[in-house]
């Protein structure tokens, strides 16, 4: 069972509009949710995350929106640019003593200039 | 030089072949993982490192093993090779010691191809 999801495999967008990527997830005991970056030939990097206690964080071009009660949240990208071309994955932990990540499936996202 | 190193960067081997994924990492991390990824499914966690002394099995162990030879080598083996486990493998690291979200950041080498015929 899929416990995160990412329903759109991929977006694409004009270069200076803005990125929307949407992440679902089953698991009410997340509590940490992470949104990773990966380029080809590349292992993924951290991009930004937010706690549950939370509902927004903002960090330069990129926000991430929480919304517990549907159990989803968003990554927006503004204004986007051909370097964020990439695959796009959402994560969530459960925290407590384990801080294991469970990876939805990504979303590849093309900047067309 | 990448905190974070996976050797071979790609691999092909035969069915029925033993062979070894290393890691290793400079950022002084006590936690190791191995994920594997398939197309369009994501990263799956094959099994994890708390310390030297804590293995633990993850969502997709079967057919694989590990070793954690000290706090900054992480391996991963695969004791009789067969096709399917044909994917991108990733190694990840995070600080158990940081406080907050900062403890569920992990952070990833750049990946083993491993192609299994």
């Amino acid at each position: 069972d899929q416990q995160v999801k990412q329903n759109s495999p991929s977006l694409s967008v004009q270069e200076g509009r803005i990125s929307i990527l949407n992440c679902d997830y089953t698991n009410s005991m997340f509590d940490y949710f992470l949104w990773y970056k990966k380029y080809p030939a590349e292992g993924p990097t951290f991009l930004i995350s937010i706690s549950s206690i939370k509902d927004k964080n903002e960090d330069g071009r990129f926000t991430v929106f929480l919304n517990k009660s549907a159990k989803h949240l968003s990554l927006h990208i503004v204004p986007s640019q051909p370097g964020d071309s990439a695959v796009y994955f959402c994560a969530a932990s459960a925290g407590g003593s384990n801080y294991k990540l469970t990876f939805g499936k990504g979303t590849l996202l093309t900047v067309n200039p | 030089d990448a905190d974070v190193t996976q050797t071979p960067r790609n691999r092909i081997t035969k069915t029925g072949k033993r062979i070894m994924l290393e890691c290793s990492q400079t950022k002084g991390h006590d936690r190791m993982y191995w994920y594997r990824q398939d197309p369009g499914l994501g990263l799956q966690l094959i099994y994890y490192s708390f310390d030297v002394k804590d293995i633990n099995k993850g969502e997709i162990s079967d057919g694989y093993s590990v070793s954690r030879q000290a706090q900054a080598k992480f391996s991963l083996s695969l004791e009789s090779a067969i096709p399917n486990q044909t994917a991108l493998y990733f190694c990840a690291t995070s600080d158990f010691g940081l406080s907050g979200e900062a403890k569920n950041i992990q952070y990833f080498g750049a990946g083993t191809r491993l192609s299994v015929l």
